[in-house]
């Protein structure tokens, strides 16, 4: 594998189902994020983690709650979502947060969402 | 507030039809200015990083140009492949990305 990878492509859930995404980056890199991404809007920044450690928690909802066991794995759990809840959500993964040159933050395909 | 806006919202060009898609910001501090590729139910693709005005870069039938208030992304003689929605963000003096909605090529053979 190479990349940022994202499991499951799609998943469909009913609003009392608990369920949980799964990012992995083959990248060497010590930041991950979560986006969620709805039809005609900006990407919205969810969770950023930095070697492993939070760092933005972007006023969202608790019945999303990630997970990051080391710089290579992220999650994001899912209980008692919302049918506005659907989306596209996306993983990506940058060196660190300092920004510059090489410091480009690269993307995994998403998971499609629906929350029925 | 940090601010990106990208126009047009849509655009479709006949195959060999140059034409440029804009991406305008207002930013407290420029760190980076980024165009992303994003097919149909694909995560994003990164093209460019482009740091100061006046820089440019290149790839294939594509070229992002910076100025301090606008990056223009010029496609030049496109091909059906280069369908996509094309997405601009730029980085404050943070680590957060401010993303535009994106501009959706549509090229007809």
């Amino acid at each position: 594998e190479t990349g940022v990878t994202q499991t499951p492509r799609h998943l469909v859930m009913g609003m009392t189902n608990k369920k949980s995404l799964k990012c992995e980056q083959h990248l060497g890199h010590n930041a991950m994020y979560w986006y969620k991404q709805s039809a005609k809007k900006p990407l919205e920044l969810m969770f950023v983690y930095n070697f492993k450690e939070q760092t933005e928690n972007n006023s969202v909802p608790s019945r999303f709650s990630p997970e990051c066991p080391n710089s290579s794995h992220l999650f994001l759990h899912l209980h008692t979502l919302q049918p506005e809840d659907s989306a596209l959500y996306l993983c990506a993964s940058s060196q660190d947060l300092a920004g510059g040159p090489h410091n480009e933050q690269f993307f995994g395909p998403g998971t499609r969402l629906t929350v029925l | 507030e940090d601010q990106v806006t990208q126009s047009p919202e849509a655009l479709r060009l006949q195959e060999g039809e140059s034409s440029s898609l804009n991406c305008s910001y207002t930013v407290s501090g420029l760190r980076g200015l980024f165009w992303y590729r994003q097919d149909p139910g694909k995560g994003p693709e990164f093209l460019f990083t482009l740091y100061s005005a006046g820089e440019e870069k290149e790839k294939e039938r594509l070229k992002a140009t910076l100025t301090k208030k606008e990056s223009f992304l010029h496609i030049t003689a496109p091909k059906p492949e280069d369908s996509a929605t094309y997405l601009c963000a730029v980085q404050p003096p943070a680590y957060k990305y401010i993303f535009g909605t994106g501009t959706r090529l549509k090229v007809l053979a």
